[in-house]
């Protein structure tokens, strides 16, 4: 069974960075795209971007822009995203997923950032 | 448009049958990906593509599509059905990825 487990729960204060990994294990790494998707507390999910891990290639939403960086190491099968010049609405449970062709078939358990003076 | 729209709240009888919709542009072009969310976990994959279920997804949950439309059918809701629902598709440019706002359904 395919897995992807995630980095553990983080607080932050507002301004700083934070980095989530998500480690894939029973499946091929660099086949699939690894998307992130957050969801602020009672809110729905909100796609943030993807990375393909055997290139590198990424593609972030416009909302995210110049904020969030994903990065892979395909030698630990982890990817990473981080995401900077935190804000409180930033507080939210991070996802990964993958998908294998425009479907997100497996998640992972989720990341706790709060942003929090 | 980018977006997808969802009723944000559906309820339907135990044993009844119940279909969830999600509208927007791309899903003229891209089909819609569904996903269920109950408290406290992660979403979970039920339909992609045409009509595929993963494995393990029971057979009365179902998808279909026509023009910008694209449903989930419940043919025989269970209690263990109720959850949050959410659609996914590429975004109209084919770039990026959108999710619609999510239905609550509710079992009666």
């Amino acid at each position: 069974q395919v897995q992807l487990v995630q980095s553990g729960a983080e607080v932050k204060q507002p301004g700083a960075s934070v980095m989530v990994s998500c480690k894939g294990s029973r499946y091929t790494f660099t086949g699939y795209t690894i998307h992130w998707v957050r969801q602020a507390p009672g809110q729905g999910l909100e796609w943030m971007g993807w990375i393909k891990p055997n290139s590198g290639d990424t593609k972030y939403a416009q909302k995210f822009q110049g904020r969030v960086t994903m990065t892979r190491d395909t030698s630990i099968s982890t990817a990473y995203m981080e995401l900077s010049r935190l804000r409180s609405d930033d507080t939210a449970i991070y996802y990964c997923a993958s998908d294998p062709l425009d479907y997100f078939d497996y998640w992972g358990q989720g990341t706790l950032v709060t942003v929090s003076s | 448009s980018s977006e997808l729209t969802q009723d944000p709240a559906v309820s339907v009888a135990l044993g009844q049958t119940v279909r969830i919709t999600c509208q927007g542009d791309s899903l003229r072009t891209y089909y819609a990906s569904w996903y269920l969310q109950k408290p406290g976990q992660a979403p979970l994959l039920v339909i992609y593509g045409k009509n595929n279920r993963p494995s393990g997804i029971p057979d009365r949950f179902s998808g279909s599509s026509s023009g910008n439309t694209a449903s989930l059918t419940i043919t025989g809701a269970q209690a263990e059905d109720e959850a949050d629902y959410y659609c996914n598709s590429r975004d109209s440019s084919g770039n990026h990825v959108v999710f619609g706002g999510g239905t609550k359904l509710t079992v009666l």
